[in-house]
């Protein structure tokens, strides 16, 4: 079955850039989501379709996809953007969705 | 904006059932597909099952097929879930989730605040 991976933990000083990685085989063919989930709410979507945003989210939130890692990257981060991030895809092959293994974004 | 409501979590015995149920306002879901989501304690986001809007197209995680049915009234604007034969490893907080069906994939754009459900030994 198809499986994305994920580093545990990024840490980040407010004000500079997180990158969160995603990697999967050949990842480019799949369209990536990502979700923050902060605890005890519920996840938010922040990006559908690769790259783009839903409204409501900063601009600062930006995705993409190339090979086998998709990226969420997280510029001027905030002490508010301090959650886990999921990335996921939906396997054709399957017909299952797959989350990845989750990244929790520190803001230091 | 939609909400979505998901009630009917609890305590139960290993091996024994429960009913999830999502209720959704603010807007209609005719058009969209509905999912659940789970989360254990200390464990990522996990997917339970998929029901497009038509309920032409059910999926189920493997963890779960044989046991969840998952199913839709659009009527009542309704997502439910029947579990059974529960086991400790499906307590998790359980989401209910309105999904966007695009060319090759599916996100989740509105997600309710989960359900508890907790399975004793």
């Amino acid at each position: 079955s198809y499986a994305l991976t994920q580093t545990p933990s990024v840490s980040v000083a407010p004000g500079q850039t997180a990158r969160v990685a995603c990697g999967g085989n050949n990842i480019e063919s799949k369209v990536v989501n990502w979700y923050q989930k902060k605890p005890d709410r519920a996840p938010v979507l922040v990006i559908y379709d690769d790259d783009d945003r839903p409204s409501g989210i900063p601009a600062r939130f930006s995705g993409s996809n190339s090979g086998n890692t998709a990226t969420l990257t997280i510029s001027g981060v905030e002490a508010g953007d301090e959650a886990d991030y999921y990335c996921q895809v939906w396997d054709s092959s399957t017909d299952h969705c797959v989350f990845g293994t989750g990244t929790t974004v520190t803001v230091l | 904006d939609v909400h979505l409501a998901e009630s009917g979590g609890g305590l139960v015995k290993s091996g024994g059932s429960l009913r999830l149920s999502c209720v959704v306002s603010g807007s209609t879901i005719y058009t969209y597909s509905l999912i659940w989501v789970r989360q254990a304690p200390g464990k990522g986001l996990e997917w339970v099952a998929y029901i497009d809007s038509t309920s032409t197209y059910i999926h189920y995680a493997d963890s779960v097929k044989g046991r969840f049915t998952i199913s839709r009234d659009d009527a009542k604007k309704s997502l439910y879930l029947q579990m059974n034969s529960l086991g400790v490893e499906d307590s998790a907080v359980y989401y209910c989730v309105r999904g966007r069906d695009i060319v090759a994939s599916v996100y989740f754009d509105s997600w309710g605040q989960g359900t508890p459900v907790t399975v004793s030994s």
